[in-house]
């Protein structure tokens, strides 16, 4: 069974202090890894897919690495409007074409970067 | 483009009640997704399909009915409601598998 666990649960941070939230999986082969934000009251909206260890992806303050057991999401010098939830999703491979599509998602980091 | 459209935004449903959550995608995408998260919860699965006429369960399907008429629409249908059934509902669709989901604003489902 697919498993992915977030840490922390929840993140304070003062305005430009720079850190790092995690995304740990299993899964029996890996197809994708996701990266989405959520507003409160908001539906998710998608950050970055990653498809291999070692690949890196970046927008703005943020930059996603991937190993074979986990995920970054690094926020670099963070500001109060980067505050969400922040949730990992993985897409195992195998099952044919129609499970391919399924992701299993994390229960989220709630970040809070204080002015 | 609109994107992915849900109605309502929010019901309240008592118990045994049915209804039907709607969700309209104007990207002309074949995969179609209905997703539930509960507070504090990460999003589960309900129902997905991978085109028109052709639909399968995800990781909680009890409660719950698809169908998938058009490329457009995905309706969620839901017969004699719970109160185990309250929850936010999200529907989404991708262009294939492989490729990132695009969510709807959700619907704030309450049963009482």
């Amino acid at each position: 069974e697919d498993q992915v666990t977030q840490s922390p649960e929840a993140l304070r941070l003062q305005e430009g202090e720079s850190s790092s939230l995690n995304c740990s999986y299993t899964v029996s082969g890996l197809r994708g890894l996701f990266w989405y934000r959520q507003d409160p009251g908001k539906g998710p909206e998608f950050l970055f897919t990653l498809y291999s260890a070692g690949e890196e992806k970046e927008k703005e303050r943020l930059k996603a690495t991937l190993t074979k057991k986990e995920s970054f999401l690094h926020i670099t010098a963070p500001k109060p409007e980067d505050s969400a939830t922040y949730l990992c999703a993985v897409q195992a491979t195998g099952g044919g074409e129609t499970s391919g599509s399924r992701l299993t998602f994390g229960e989220g980091t709630q970040l809070t970067v204080n002015p | 483009n609109a994107g992915v459209t849900q109605t309502p935004k929010f019901r309240i449903l008592k118990i045994g009640q049915s209804m039907t959550l709607q969700c309209a995608q104007d990207m002309n995408h074949n995969y179609m997704y209905w997703y539930r998260q509960d507070p504090g919860m990460g999003l589960k699965l309900i129902y997905y399909s991978v085109g028109a006429g052709i639909t399968d369960k995800g990781e909680v399907p009890n409660g719950y009915n698809v169908s998938r008429s058009t490329t457009e629409d995905f309706p969620l249908r839901l017969e004699l409601a719970a109160p185990s059934q309250t929850s936010v509902y999200f529907c989404a669709s991708s262009y294939s598998q492989n490729t990132e989901a695009f969510f709807g604003q959700g619907t704030r489902l309450t049963v009482v």
